[in-house]
């Protein structure tokens, strides 16, 4: 099984700075890597597969990169509605499909 | 436009039984893989199960094996997982969730709302 670590557990960030997030697999899964933000008492919302494609809908202010075992999600410039929980997730191995344990961004 | 709406969930007593559904609406169901996905109180995201757009293929995580099954009825355009033998550690939100192609391991792109299973006496 493939494990996904995320890190920092917690970033604190102000609105209009960048957000750096971070996620790491315990073996290699090429480019085969998610993101997704939920959102208090919502379902999570999928914003970046294949390391770096933004899903339908998602603002540029999102990008992903990395491929092998370390991956980055940046949000460029936070605005209020990005504050939320951020979890990877890999597919290139399965089953299982694994994620990460999450990052939540909160308000600085 | 693309909706999964869950239903089935509720308080259940230790080695209970219960099903959830998941209606789907706005794609062709049967072209696509399905998952469920659950979420314990307070914790991150967990993959239960998945199945192929017909059905003929099924995958589980080791936590479920041999206690949850998952269907699909596309005539319907609903999911199914039969949950049996309930243990406290099974409490969660759980979601339906779509993948993008008929069947392999990919991304899940369209989520349900999930709904609420308690497992306690």
């Amino acid at each position: 099984e493939i494990v996904m670590t995320q890190s920092p557990a917690t970033l604190s960030v102000s609105p209009g700075e960048r957000a750096t997030l971070s996620c790491r697999a315990s073996q290699s899964v090429s480019s085969n890597l998610a993101w997704y933000q939920q959102k208090p008492g919502q379902a999570p919302r999928l914003l970046i597969y294949g390391a770096s494609i933004r899903a339908t809908g998602i603002p540029a202010r999102f990008s992903g990169s990395g491929s092998g075992t370390e991956f980055t999600l940046t949000i460029s410039i936070l605005q209020s509605e990005d504050f939320a929980v951020y979890y990877c997730q890999q597919y290139n191995n399965w089953p299982p499909l694994t994620f990460g344990g999450g990052t939540k961004v909160e308000i600085k | 436009e693309v909706q999964l709406v869950e239903s089935g969930g509720g308080l259940v007593q230790p080695g209970g039984s219960l099903r959830l559904s998941c209606a789907a609406s706005g794609f062709t169901f049967s072209s696509y893989a399905m998952s469920w996905v659950r979420q314990a109180p307070g914790k991150g995201l967990e993959w239960v199960s998945a199945i192929s757009g017909s059905g003929g293929s099924t995958y589980y995580a080791d936590s479920v094996k041999g206690r949850f099954t998952i269907s699909r009825d596309n005539s319907k355009n609903t999911l199914y997982l039969q949950m049996n033998s309930l243990r406290a550690e099974d409490t969660a939100v759980y979601y339906c969730a779509k993948a993008p192609y008929v069947w392999g391991s990919y991304q899940l792109d369209v989520w349900g709302k999930g709904t609420t299973v308690t497992v306690s006496s």
